[in-house]
């Protein structure tokens, strides 16, 4: 069964110093993750998708396959990063397609 | 402007109490989406719909149930609450899917206490 597990519920980072919020996944096919983060009494929103090999606000995430990996990591957090974090899973399951989240990671950046 | 909307943002209501969550969107959005989360917790799938007249039920098993009549509308019902049913509840809409591009646009949530 697809899964996606963020050991980390609590992280608390210094301003300034290197983030990696840990992602794992377990699937069998060809995977597309996304970040979504929703900051303070706002929306969940989509932060980046690894197809895109995009930087959002400063985040990068790669794709480990070998490692079936796809932390988040900035390398020098700033306040406004403080927010809760999570990994999603789509498969194309043609006709049965979702996403699976991970259970989440609040980031505190300690000023 | 194309946005998600939800209706009531917060909810206190007595055991046995019928309730009916509003989701609508402007975004053109073919597929919707409900999803359970507790404080703190992940977000589970509860239902889900490709289009009009299609529903599916999702990864956690609930007791409420929806109907998509409209595009743009997709309620979720309980039809007796019960304090197990105190949660939040996010409704969320996307495109059809395309290669690596599912992008879910969320709305901003229903809080739900039943007494």
């Amino acid at each position: 069964a697809q899964r996606v597990t963020q050991p980390e519920k609590l992280l608390s980072v210094f301003k300034g110093a290197p983030v990696e919020l840990k992602c794992n996944y377990s699937y069998s096919g060809s995977p597309e993750l996304f970040w979504y983060v929703q900051y303070s009494r706002q929306r969940l929103q989509l932060l980046l998708r690894h197809i895109s090999r995009e930087s959002i606000k400063g985040f990068t995430a790669d794709l480990n396959k070998g490692e079936t990996s796809f932390h988040l990591k900035k390398p020098f957090a700033q306040e406004e990063d403080s927010a809760m974090y999570y990994c999603a899973l789509h498969w194309p399951n043609f006709g049965n397609e979702k996403l699976t989240f991970g259970t989440g990671t609040r980031l505190t950046i300690i000023p | 402007e194309a946005d998600i909307y939800q209706t009531p943002r917060y909810l206190v209501i007595g055991t046995g109490k019928k309730i009916t969550l509003e989701c609508s969107q402007t975004m053109g959005h073919d597929k919707m989406y409900w999803y359970q989360q507790d404080p703190g917790m992940e977000l589970h799938l509860i239902h889900y719909s490709y289009g009009v007249n299609s529903t599916e039920k999702g990864d956690l098993s609930s007791e409420s149930t929806v109907s998509r009549i409209r595009t743009e509308h997709f309620p979720l019902t309980l039809e007796s609450a019960r304090p197990s049913h105190t949660s939040q509840y996010l409704c969320a809409s996307s495109t059809l899917w395309q290669l690596g591009q599912e992008t879910q646009y969320f709305g901003p949530g229903t809080r739900l206490l039943v007494l």
